[in-house]
C-alpha cells in the first residue's frame, strides 16, 4: 500500500533553534516529493518540489533532502523563527499522478 | 494576481441534504483539484480538472463529484451528506505539470 509516513508528529523548539523533519514513503514507483507548509486555518503553502534526480533543495531557511534508494526525505529547518509555527506536511506523488499526503508534522517555536 | 479563492467559508449543513463548494483558480491555472482534510486521516485528493474534463479521482463514494467551467472555475458537489463529511475542503489550482499548487483556505464543512 502507498504510504507517507511523518515524524515526529509534534515538535516543540525555541526561537532560533534549527530542526529536521523526516518523511518515510513507500510509493513506487516514484515520481516527486513536496513539502508543504500549513498556518492554522489556511491552506498549504508549497515549500519545495524534488524529483528522483534531485538530493537537495533549499527554499531560504528551509532545506529539503531526498534519498530516493531508501525512500526517505527531510526537511530542515535553520534558525527558526516564531512564525515559522505551523504542520509541515510531506506529499508523495507516484505514476498515477495522484498526491498521497503524509498526516505532516506539528511545530511550534516559542521565544 | 489574485490567489485562489473559496467559497463559502464556513457552511453549516444537516445530514442527508447535499452542498455545492465553490473555488476560483489564480488567472491562468487551468488546473484544479480538491482536497478533504480531517483530524484523523489528514489531505486527500478526492478529484483533478483540467480544462474542463475530470483527469484523475481519489478514492472517494460517487456522492463526491466535482466539474469545472471554461473559465476554469471549479464546483465540487456532496450529496446525501454523511457526519463523517464534515472536513475542511481544499481546492488548489497550478498551470499543470510539475509545479506548486497553490491552495484556496478552504470551506469548513460541518454536517449535523
Amino acid at each position: 500500500k502507498n504510504q507517507v509516513e511523518q515524524s515526529p508528529q509534534s515538535l516543540i523548539i525555541l526561537e532560533g533553534k534549527n530542526c529536521t523533519l523526516q518523511c518515510n514513503y513507500t510509493v513506487s514507483p516514484f515520481s516527486n516529493l513536496r513539502w508543504y507548509k500549513q498556518d492554522t486555518g489556511r491552506g498549504p503553502v508549497s515549500l519545495t518540489i524534488m524529483t528522483f534526480s534531485e538530493n537537495t533543495k533549499s527554499n531560504g531557511r528551509y532545506t529539503a533532502t531526498l534519498d530516493a534508494d531508501t525512500k526517505q526525505s527531510s526537511l530542515h529547518i535553520t534558525a527558526s523563527q516564531l512564525s515559522d509555527s505551523a504542520s509541515y506536511i510531506c506529499v508523495v506523488m507516484g505514476n498515477t499522478d495522484k498526491l498521497i499526503f503524509g498526516t505532516g508534522t506539528r511545530l511550534q517555536v516559542f521565544p | 494576481k489574485a490567489g485562489v479563492t473559496q467559497t463559502p467559508r464556513y457552511l453549516i449543513k444537516t445530514r442527508g441534504q447535499q452542498v455545492t463548494l465553490s473555488c476560483s483558480p489564480i488567472s491562468g491555472h487551468r488546473s484544479v483539484s480538491w482536497y478533504q482534510q480531517t483530524p484523523g486521516q489528514g489531505l486527500q485528493f478526492l478529484f483533478e480538472y483540467f480544462s474542463e474534463t475530470q483527469r484523475n479521482k481519489g478514492n472517494f463514494p460517487g456522492r463526491f463529484s466535482g466539474r469545472q467551467f471554461s473559465n476554469s472555475r471549479s464546483e465540487m458537489n456532496v450529496s446525501t451528506l454523511e457526519l463523517g463529511d464534515s472536513a475542511l475542503y481544499l481546492c488548489a489550482s497550478s498551470e499543470g505539470g510539475l509545479v506548486a499548487l497553490h491552495f484556496g483556505n478552504g470551506t469548513r464543512l460541518t454536517v449535523t
